[in-house]
């Protein structure tokens, strides 16, 4: 039963440009949800897509963009690249079914911007 | 806004000894309630999880947490640490629409 995957572990990139993140849910998950961990922090929602929409949103801006398949697998972009945005990238999937279910993480993606 | 609060940004304890992680939220709500692990090298793994009834939870490797609602904490213990227990632990909170919102993570490191 495969667990979360991201794809890729590691990227480099710099300022101004553009980057694609993937991630494919454990088997059984439809929903997909996006966090940003910067250094020695706890992760920050940025957003979360179910049937191929975005349901919810953290407060992060506009250069931050999502997309989910109907295979529910999931890509984050990121625009116009800052400093600030180097980071673990972490997605985590969960499913829709009967009660509370709780989230599933991958190793995530690190991001370095120099 | 909704906000977790962990008071112990690194613990350091000898093997045997006992274990208790604060962990404060602020949301009026009903809420969900997450203990997460890291180990060095790995990905973020649920270790207990409180959605409603006993507010004494049960987790994987001996953990447990108490959901106290007066208290808006969900406090994290061990009674016997192990070196295995070496690992970064974070307090989240789900408002039970998927959002988690986490603290900024307790560093726990026991000594051999």
């Amino acid at each position: 039963d495969a667990g979360v995957t991201q794809s890729p572990t590691h990227l480099i990139k710099t300022r101004g440009q553009q980057v694609t993140l993937r991630c494919s849910p454990k088997s059984g998950h439809d929903t997909v949800s996006w966090y940003q961990q910067a250094l020695g922090q706890g992760p920050q929602f940025i957003f979360q897509y179910y049937e191929e929409e975005e349901r919810q949103r953290g407060n992060f801006p506009d250069r931050f963009s999502g997309h989910q398949f109907p295979n529910y697998s999931s890509e984050l972009n990121v625009n116009a690249l800052l400093l600030g945005d180097s980071a673990l990238y972490l997605c985590a999937s969960s499913s829709t079914g009967p009660g509370n279910q709780p989230q599933h993480f991958g190793d995530g993606t690190r991001l370095s911007i120099l | 806004a909704q906000s977790v609060s962990q008071h112990n940004h690194h613990v350091i304890l000898s093997e045997a000894a006992s274990l208790e992680l604060g962990c404060n939220y602020s949301y009026g709500g009903t809420v969900n309630l997450f203990w997460y692990v890291q180990y060095p090298g790995q990905h973020l793994q649920l270790l207990l999880k409180y959605f409603s009834g006993d507010p004494l939870v049960k987790g994987i490797k001996g953990f447990e947490a108490e959901f106290i609602k007066s208290k808006f904490s969900f406090n994290l213990r061990k009674p016997s640490v192990q070196w295995s227990d070496t690992a970064e632990y974070f307090c989240a909170v789900d408002n039970q629409g998927g959002k988690l919102i986490f603290g900024q993570g307790t560093e726990l490191s026991v000594k051999p």
